[in-house]
């Protein structure tokens, strides 16, 4: 039932771990995308990827390495975790293109960093 | 640099007492404006899409308006459960790709 989902909910983790955040959509779409909403609560486009392929790549550390193993799957692996890599990290999908289709969000991992 | 810009930052309304949310924006190129919603701990839900000046669009309590530089979206005789934060988009293309630059949202809270 669920459009797009996201594990875990919660990311609890020390400075310097490495850790991964999966995403799916059931909805068919071909583009999806990572943002970060930030304490302040901005949200903020990092990636973006249409039928596996890497379209949008904002100013984003390197130690953020997405992955998309098919279409309906777009995880997100982070190196090296830093204190200011907390906040809130959210997948969402679109049907891609440039059509002007509104995007679809998954419900948000929190991830703290200790 | 695309700039959205949301105004006020939070915004406290008894039931009943109508108001309005801005939103302007800088950008090259608009392809698109969207408003979300946004309630604790969840994801962004989609509300309306706007595509060029004078569109307007309905739902419910809900009425979003676009110019040439702002949108509004104007609440009617708001209830306690139309409280969430109110995040607004611009939509533009680079390349081939399709992206989303959101302002910082307003918070809503509607009171008995």
């Amino acid at each position: 039932d669920t459009a797009v989902s996201q594990t875990p909910k919660y990311l609890v983790t020390q400075m310097g771990n490495d850790k991964s955040i999966k995403c799916e959509q059931n909805l068919g779409h071909d583009t999806m995308y990572w943002y970060k909403q930030d304490s302040k609560k901005f949200l903020k486009i990092m990636f973006s990827y249409n039928n596996k392929e890497l379209i949008i790549n904002e100013t984003v550390p390197n130690r953020f390495s997405p992955k998309s193993p098919d279409k309906a799957h777009l995880n997100l692996h982070i190196n090296s975790l830093e204190l200011g890599d907390s906040a809130v990290y959210f997948c969402a999908s679109s049907p891609g293109g440039l059509s002007y289709n509104e995007q679809f969000f998954g419900p948000g991992t929190r991830l703290t960093v200790l | 640099e695309d700039q959205v810009t949301q105004s006020p930052e939070a915004l406290r309304l008894q039931e009943g007492e109508s108001s309005s949310l801005n939103c302007s924006y800088t950008v090259s190129g608009l392809r698109g404006l969207f408003w979300y919603r946004q309630d604790p701990g969840k994801g962004p839900e989609f509300l309306f899409t706007l595509y060029s000046a004078g569109e307007e669009k309905e739902k419910e309590r809900l009425k979003a308006t676009l110019t040439k530089k702002e949108s509004f979206l104007h609440i009617t005789a708001p209830k306690p459960e139309d409280s969430a934060t109110y995040l607004c988009a611009v939509q533009t293309h680079t390349g081939t790709a399709s992206k989303l630059t959101f302002g910082t949202g307003t918070r809503l809270q509607v009171t008995l």
